[in-house]
């Protein structure tokens, strides 16, 4: 069980560049999330799904597109990079979320965007 | 715009003492509540959560909620410098979570 796993953990990006962060679960979750987290921040909700097919914005979605044509995978796609775009990205996916069961989030390790 | 608040630290304890982590929210609707610990550059893992009123304890660790105040805590107890992280504070809301900045906590031996 690999849990929640993110490809690639670094990457540097030239302005107006083009890239996908993958993200995959093995844990049948039906709910995805992608998430940022500038230096000293917590974490910024971008896009989120609650199933295949069904995506909606987070609180900071400009720059950002997903998909979720599978119910493993949610990869992220970052179209003409710019510097404000320079942060840590974590994916995570749950069963369900909050409620009585206390069902959290599991995150995967994340990766380090840099835009030059 | 629904918030989460957290003192803002840094929070410096010796080896031993108690560890007093705050955390206010805004939305009188969340259900449950969560704290996760982040070691630098790593990803956030869970700790706790709580959803009733009052304390809930896990070994060295105690959350307590008060709903009507709008506000859960984190006790950690003999605080070790394993401890040594940023505890982020997170409320439920709707299919979400809202995170609060973080609290970073030194255990000093």
């Amino acid at each position: 069980n690999a849990g929640v796993t993110q490809t690639p953990k670094f990457r540097i990006l030239k302005i107006g560049q083009s890239m996908t962060l993958q993200c995959a679960q093995d844990m049948n979750h039906n709910y995805m999330y992608w998430y940022r987290q500038d230096p000293g921040m917590g974490l910024k909700l971008i896009y989120y799904s609650v199933g295949a097919g069904i995506t909606d914005k987070g609180e900071v979605p400009n720059g950002y597109n997903v998909s979720r044509s599978t119910t493993e995978d949610f990869p992220l796609r970052l179209e003409l990079a710019a510097p404000s775009q320079t942060s840590v990205y974590f994916c995570a996916s749950s069963y369900t979320v909050g409620g009585a069961r206390g069902d959290t989030q599991y995150f995967g390790p994340g990766t380090r965007l840099t835009v030059l | 715009q629904k918030e989460v608040e957290q003192n803002s630290g840094p929070l410096s304890v010796p080896e031993g003492a108690i560890a007093s982590l705050n955390c206010t929210y805004s939305d009188r609707g969340s259900q449950s509540f969560f704290w996760y610990r982040q070691y630098s550059g790593k990803s956030p893992e869970l700790i706790m959560f709580i959803y009733s009123n009052g304390d809930k304890e896990d070994g060295r660790f105690t959350a307590q909620l008060n709903k009507a105040s709008q506000y859960v805590s984190l006790l950690i107890r003999d605080s070790q410098p394993s401890d040594s992280a940023t505890y982020l504070c997170a409320v439920n809301n709707d299919y979400k979570l809202s995170f609060g900045a973080g609290t970073t906590v030194t255990v000093r031996a």
